[in-house]
């Protein structure tokens, strides 16, 4: 079956640090674009950052500097490592895939993780 | 970024209605535009693609159309398990960007 599997949220103070993974099954994750979407309470889904072919990575600006994503194919995984948490980082984080064939629409989501940023 | 507007925010309609959801980006973004459907504690889940593409495995009365700057979501007969919200979003360039959504709501 084709899936990704989120974990590593939780709640964490200010400043501080939490890791993501994203696990795929049934595809390569090399193969594909790999985002991390995020939905804070009651808000519009906010893309926040991809990782391609090769090692290409793009961020949005809110979380440029702070948050890298990372990729581990031998464990078909992805990461994304979050630095200096903020508490408008709180949110539901997904991963999901994408790729040309569907001119990069996301077909493929996990069921999310919840991060919440408060002390 | 291309900003997503969506309208209307939220919509009430029975079972059988036809139900229309419109999506204006502030750029062109040619037939770069997904649709989503979301339920409560679940993920989007990819319904359109390619602005006119259904996605495998979606009902048929589910269709979009639309280039440019304006696109529409319609679903022909709308039945229980679609009252949900609905999200568009680009993927003509970075960074991608989505709707605030609309909510289909029991009338």
């Amino acid at each position: 079956e084709v899936q990704l599997v989120e974990s590593g949220g939780g709640l964490i103070q200010p400043g501080g640090s939490l890791r993501l993974s994203c696990a795929a099954s049934g595809f390569t994750v090399s193969s594909h674009y790999i985002n991390w979407v995020r939905q804070a309470p009651g808000k519009r889904l906010e893309w926040v950052s991809v990782i391609y072919s090769g090692d290409n990575t793009y961020y949005s600006d809110s979380v440029k500097g702070r948050f890298a994503i990372s990729r581990d194919s031998s464990k078909n995984t992805v990461y994304l490592q979050m630095n200096s948490l903020r508490a408008e980082d709180t949110a539901v984080f997904y991963c999901a895939r994408s790729w040309f064939n569907i001119w990069y629409a996301f077909d493929i989501w996990g069921q999310g993780t919840m991060v919440t940023v408060s002390s | 970024d291309i900003q997503m507007t969506q309208s209307p925010s939220s919509v009430s309609a029975s079972v059988g209605d036809r139900v229309t959801i419109t999506c204006r980006a502030s750029q062109l973004i040619s037939s770069w535009l997904a649709w989503y459907q979301q339920k409560p504690g679940k993920a989007p889940k990819l319904l359109i693609y390619a602005a006119s593409s259904l996605q495998s495995g979606v009902p048929s009365r589910f269709s979009g159309s639309g280039s440019g700057t304006d696109f529409t979501l319609t679903i022909s007969s709308l039945q229980p398990e679609d009252f949900a919200t609905y999200f568009c979003q680009q993927t003509h360039s970075f960074p991608s960007t989505f709707g605030q959504g609309t909510k289909v709501e029991v009338k």
